[in-house]
């Protein structure tokens, strides 16, 4: 089982910052099946980015995502009131596993 | 417009069943795989289960192997999954949820059931 690690846990910054998402596989993923999803209190999550790199229908161009192998990243350009919540990374080359997630909170 | 509805969820004591429904609506169910994903309470996403569109094959996450079911009823619309000999580890919110067609991502989610274990 492929197993994923987020880093960092919380991410404090503030509205208008830069924010970097970490997403690593104990296993290189086949083909760049990584996908990261958005999650709000209450709701169910939201797809962002999937392939690795590839933006879901609707999603703001702040969203990008990079990397391939083991290494994966989430980068936000520049953060908006709308953006704090919690992201979490999926591989679905190799069955389904979901990262831990971060959370990206107020500074 | 794409709707997954998850019903059944609830209160059940250790050891206890219960079945999860989700009806869908707006779009051709019998093309599509489909899944549940549950989440722990504030904790993070777990896929539970597959099935794929004629019900020939299934998955599931080793933790649930040989006491949940996952089915469907493409005349009905509708996913199930059946959850036996349950444990307080199984308290989570469950999503219906179904992929893109051809790709393992989440592209829709339903609103989620709660299912709580505890005596």
């Amino acid at each position: 089982e492929i197993v994923l690690t987020q880093s960092p846990g919380t991410l404090s910054l503030s509205p208008g910052e830069r924010a970097t998402l970490s997403c690593r596989a104990s296993q290189s993923v086949t083909s760049s099946y990584l996908a990261w999803y958005q999650q709000k209190p209450g709701q169910a999550p939201r797809l962002l980015i999937y392939g690795a790199s590839s933006r879901a229908t609707g999603i703001p161009d702040r969203f990008s995502g990079s990397g391939s192998g083991t290494d994966f990243t989430l980068t936000i350009s520049r953060l908006e009131p709308e953006d704090f919540a919690v992201y979490y990374c999926q591989q679905y080359g190799s069955s389904f596993t979901f990262g831990p997630g971060t959370k990206v909170d107020i500074k | 417009e794409v709707q997954l509805v998850e019903s059944g969820g609830g209160l059940v004591q250790p050891g206890g069943s219960l079945r999860l429904s989700c009806a869908a609506s707006g779009f051709t169910f019998s093309s599509y795989w489909m899944s549940w994903v549950r989440q722990a309470p504030g904790k993070g996403l777990e896929w539970v289960a597959n099935i794929k569109q004629d019900g020939s094959e299934k998955y599931y996450v080793d933790s649930v192997k040989g006491r949940f079911t996952i089915s469907r009823d493409n005349a009905k619309n509708s996913l199930y999954l059946q959850m036996n000999s349950l444990r307080a580890e199984d308290t989570a919110v469950y999503y219906c949820a179904r992929g893109p067609g051809g790709s393992w991502y989440v592209l829709y989610w339903g609103q989620g059931a709660l299912v709580t274990v505890s005596s």
